[in-house]
């Protein structure tokens, strides 16, 4: 059972332009939400998190929003850059971000920015 | 900050040889590392977590005695895949995680390739 959902494998962006990633996730307990980057063989890096008592996070050109009652969140990526095309990996916590609770990932989305 | 290394960044073994991975916290205090295993093309698995000074809490399905781990210290946790078989060839990453890294988020490793003959 898939607790956490990105639902398009992949993306494709034209540079400059806005990227928009999407996750849903169905445990009601999950509290806390990252985004990670990540490169083929080389480990995740983190990008950006929310708690549940948040609805925007903003950090430069990342911005995650948080809809609970819809149990969905997205990473918005403005502007796109090349440098930004990589698998990006939603993940949740329940326990609001303690620092020993497990993350459930989804499966990962792969942005491509075009130049 | 928040800077986490991982040893060997790949290795091949002969099956039935044992490999240790090691997982370093390099910048902040582990009170809880992850590890994780990645098939091609698939999520990351949570395959156990260890709490420092503690038995590891493994995951369904991850067989303890074949997936040794050992958290010594605040900074350095140690997998072992004893007696490694060909269907133990996979990309296996570690993230430490601790009050000093920021509200509990987890930092990962740049992961280790295993590949068993």
């Amino acid at each position: 059972d898939q607790q956490v959902k990105q639902n398009s494998p992949s993306l494709s962006v034209q540079e400059g332009r806005i990227s928009i990633l999407n996750c849903d996730y169905t445990n009601s307990m999950f509290d806390y939400f990252l985004w990670y980057k990540k490169y083929p063989a080389e480990g995740p890096t983190f990008l950006i998190s929310i708690s549940s008592i948040k609805d925007k996070n903003e950090d430069g050109r990342f911005t995650v929003f948080l809809n609970k009652s819809a149990k969905h969140l997205s990473l918005h990526i403005v502007p796109s850059q090349p440098g930004d095309s990589a698998v990006y990996f939603c993940a949740a916590s329940a326990g609001r971000g303690g620092s020993n609770y497990k993350l459930t990932f989804g499966k990962g989305t792969l942005l491509t920015v075009n130049p | 900050g928040a800077v986490v290394s991982q040893h060997p960044s790949w290795v091949i073994c002969k099956s039935g040889t044992s490999v240790k991975i090691e997982c370093r916290s390099l910048d902040f205090q582990a009170t809880t590392m992850f590890w994780y295993r990645q098939f091609p093309k698939q999520s990351l698995m949570l395959m156990a977590t260890s709490n420092e000074g503690s038995k590891a809490t493994y995951e369904q399905g991850v067989e303890k005695d074949k997936f040794l781990i050992n958290h010594a210290s605040l900074t350095l946790s140690t997998l072992t895949v004893t007696s490694a078989h060909p269907e133990d060839s996979s990309f296996y990453i570690c993230s430490a995680s601790g009050w000093t890294s920021g509200s509990g988020t987890q930092y990962f490793g740049p992961g280790t390739r295993l590949l068993v003959l």
